[in-house]
C-alpha cells in the first residue's frame, strides 16, 4: 500500500528565506509523485510532478523538488519565499501516473511567510 | 477552456437529509474521482468512475455514499440520511487517462 509522509503540519518562514518542505512516501512499484497547492476555500492545483524522467523536477511559481529513491523522498524547495506563498501544501503518490486511480495524500504542511 | 466545475460550493443540510453534489470534468476528460477532506487532514480517496463505469470505489464508506457518471451530463456524489460527521469539503478532480488529476474548487458541505 502506498503512503506519503510530509514532516512538519506547520512550516514558517520569512520573506526572501528557502522554502523546504518535507515529503517521504512508501511504494511497491516505482512511483509517480505529486505536489500540489491549496490557497484557502479554494481546489488544489499541481505545482509539479515527477514521473521517473529527471530527478529535479521544475515546477510553476519557481518550486522545484527532487526524487531521491535511496530516501524515498521528494522534498519541495523555493530559493526565495514569497509573501503569496502562503498556502497549504500536500505530497501524493500514485502506482500509475495519477491519471488511473486515486492519489494518496499526505496531510500537508501549512507555509507561513513572515515579512 | 473550463476548468473543473463543482457545484453547489457550499451546501447545508440538517441530518438525515440527502447530499447531492455535482462535478462536471473539463472538458475532453473522461475521468473522474471524488476526494473528501476532512478539517486539519489531506484529501482521501473515495471513487473514481469513468462513463457509466466506477471502476475504483475502494474509498467509500459502505453505507450511504454512492457515486454515479452517467454517460450525459454531471458525475454525481449522492450522500443519503447525512450525519455531522459527513461536514467536509468534497473534491472532484478529472483526468484524461495517464495523465495528472486536475480538482475543481469543492463543494463545503455542512451538516447541522
Amino acid at each position: 500500500a502506498q503512503s506519503v509522509t510530509q514532516l512538519g503540519s506547520h512550516v514558517s518562514v520569512s520573506e526572501g528565506a528557502l522554502v523546504l518542505l518535507r515529503c517521504n512516501y512508501s511504494s511497491s512499484v516505482p512511483p509517480y509523485l505529486f505536489w500540489y497547492v491549496q490557497y484557502p476555500n479554494q481546489g488544489l492545483q499541481l505545482l509539479l510532478k515527477y514521473t521517473s524522467a529527471a530527478t529535479l523536477v521544475k515546477g510553476i511559481n519557481g518550486f522545484e523538488a527532487e526524487f531521491k529513491k535511496s530516501e524515498t523522498s521528494f522534498h519541495l524547495t523555493k530559493p526565495s519565499a514569497h509573501m503569496s506563498d502562503a498556502a497549504e501544501y500536500f505530497c501524493a503518490v500514485s502506482d500509475s501516473g495519477g491519471g488511473a486511480d486515486g492519489l494518496t495524500f499526505g496531510k500537508g504542511t501549512h507555509l507561513i511567510i513572515q515579512p | 477552456n473550463a476548468g473543473v466545475m463543482q457545484n453547489p460550493r457550499h451546501l447545508v443540510r440538517r441530518r438525515g437529509q440527502e447530499a447531492r453534489l455535482r462535478c462536471s470534468p473539463m472538458k475532453g476528460h473522461s475521468h473522474v474521482y471524488w476526494y473528501r477532506q476532512l478539517p486539519e487532514e489531506g484529501l482521501k480517496f473515495m471513487v473514481y468512475l469513468q462513463k457509466e463505469n466506477i471502476i475504483d470505489e475502494s474509498g467509500m464508506p459502505k453505507e450511504r455514499f454512492s457515486a454515479e457518471f452517467p454517460k450525459e451530463g454531471p458525475s454525481i456524489l449522492r450522500i443519503q440520511q447525512v450525519v455531522r460527521g459527513d461536514s467536509a469539503a468534497y473534491f472532484c478532480a478529472s483526468s484524461q487517462i495517464t495523465y495528472e488529476q486536475y480538482f475543481g474548487p469543492g463543494t463545503r458541505l455542512t451538516v447541522t
